[in-house]
């Protein structure tokens, strides 16, 4: 069965801060799709990245990193020199063959950026 | 090109009603997918559906159904309202290739009140 665990229910940084949102997920798939999307307060779910399980290379774009490391089954993000407008909730999901590639998602970070 | 449209937005509603929410998916995107959204279970995959078939059903009652025309554009029902159906429900659209690879683009979402 698939599972998505995101520990950090709410963070708190100051603005220009770095933070790092953790996910943590499980599958007996080996071919399986990782997800992050963010939840500004507006409701629409924003996609952010996807990467597959062969690919374990690191992504930068601009002030966002992702971290994917199989070993540890986790996909982290991190949010460089934080700024109000990235308040939101992200959340981590991960699709995968088994169950008819539904997407399961994690239950969310709700990040507050304070100036 | 537009994105995943959702009608109405906002929606109250009294226990023992029905409703029907819609969604116009992305142009050229055939898989469409329900998300019901609640504070105490997060995002739940309630239905996909593709090429006016359901493709894959989570784990909701009968009272909730939807159906897809052949333009895409999907509706979803849910009858016989109860209090617990207040949720923020969210329509994903996607090319609908049935790879796991998919990349779902979300709507604004309907919120639903029961009362």
């Amino acid at each position: 069965a698939q599972k998505v665990t995101q520990a950090q229910t709410e963070i708190s940084v100051v603005e220009k801060e770095d933070v790092t949102l953790d996910c943590v997920y499980e599958t007996r798939d080996t071919t399986y799709y990782l997800f992050w999307y963010k939840q500004p307060p507006s409701g629409e779910l924003v996609f952010l990245i996807r990467r597959n399980s062969f690919d374990e290379q690191n992504e930068i774009s601009g002030r966002y990193s992702w971290n994917f490391q199989k070993s540890t089954s986790s996909f982290n993000f991190t949010i460089t020199a934080s700024q109000v407008v990235d308040s939101a909730v992200y959340f981590c999901a991960l699709s995968e063959r088994t169950g008819g590639f539904k997407t399961i998602f994690g239950a969310g970070t709700r990040l507050f950026v304070k100036a | 090109k537009a994105g995943v449209t959702q009608t109405p937005r906002y929606l109250i509603k009294t226990r023992g009603q029905q409703v029907t929410l819609s969604c116009s998916p992305i142009s050229g995107h055939r898989s469409v997918s329900w998300y019901q959204q609640t504070p105490g279970q997060g995002l739940q995959f309630l239905f996909e559906y593709f090429s006016e078939t359901q493709r894959n059903k989570g784990n909701f009652p009968g009272r909730f159904s939807g159906r897809q025309f052949s333009n895409s554009r999907s509706e979803m029902n849910v009858s016989t309202l109860e209090l617990g159906d207040s949720a923020l429900y969210l329509c994903a659209s996607s090319l609908g290739t049935g790879g796991v690879q998919e990349t779902q683009y979300f709507g604004p979402g309907t919120r639903l009140l029961v009362l």
